[in-house]
């Protein structure tokens, strides 16, 4: 079993729409979880780190449910710039960065 | 601009050939990584360097050869790869391995073919 599953997609939304992405883990001792960006033929770009108590920034917002072991990113009123692959990252330990675990990413096409 | 440069951007070479990737950050970071991206997989982790020292070697083939002369520069030696060995190579840095919830900066990556 994979240590973090996504839906490869991909999804083409129109511009505005509301679009949600979810990422279920197989640890359920992962202690840390984030969303990272990655543009065609570009790096990984952290995105946003997802606390248990839900966070926000500006049109995105994350969440993590610990029982179901997974987490999701919602983007509101997407834009053209949005289109993108979306990395969901686990660390199934408490220290270290040796085990940060990559999904291999969901695709958004944001369309005019 | 990204505080991680990787060079060379692209590479092609023969499975004969040996060639280095360079990455430098300029992040004052302690840690360091070398990353393999292959088409429709997840990014799988190579190597660690933490203070220089090598923390990490998640079972890659020898014919990859990391190096860490410092805390802001890192290599990885390539000789007789493989056509399967061909991939985005992506260097990373974070202000250290050790501590809950790294973030790590990544450089624009390698694109390596191997004919």
């Amino acid at each position: 079993r994979k240590e973090v599953e996504q839906d490869p997609g991909p999804f083409n939304v129109p511009e505005g729409a509301t679009v949600a992405f979810n990422c279920t883990y197989s640890n359920s001792a992962s202690q840390s979880f984030f969303w990272y960006r990655q543009d065609c033929r570009k790096e990984p770009k952290l995105l946003m780190s997802v606390y248990s108590s839900g966070n926000e920034d500006g049109r995105f917002t994350a969440q993590l449910n610990r029982a179901s072991q997974y987490i999701s990113l919602l983007i509101r009123d997407s834009k053209l710039s949005d289109s993108a692959t979306y990395l969901c990252v686990v660390n199934t330990r408490q220290t270290g960065a040796n085990n940060l675990f990559f999904g291999t990413g969901t695709r958004l096409t944001v369309i005019p | 601009e990204t505080g991680v440069t990787q060079t060379p951007r692209h590479l092609v070479m023969g499975m004969t050939n040996k060639k280095s990737l360079k990455c430098e950050q300029h992040l004052g970071h302690n840690a360091m990584y070398w990353y393999k991206q292959s088409a429709k997989k997840p990014l799988e982790l190579m190597f660690v360097y933490n203070f220089k020292e090598q923390t990490e070697n998640n079972s890659v083939p020898s014919r990859f050869s990391p190096e860490c002369p410092n805390s802001s520069h890192l290599f990885l030696h390539l000789h007789t790869l493989q056509p399967e060995d061909s991939a985005l190579y992506l260097c990373a840095s974070s202000p250290h391995s050790k501590g809950q919830g790294e973030k790590l900066f990544f450089g624009s990556g390698t694109q390596l073919s191997v004919l």
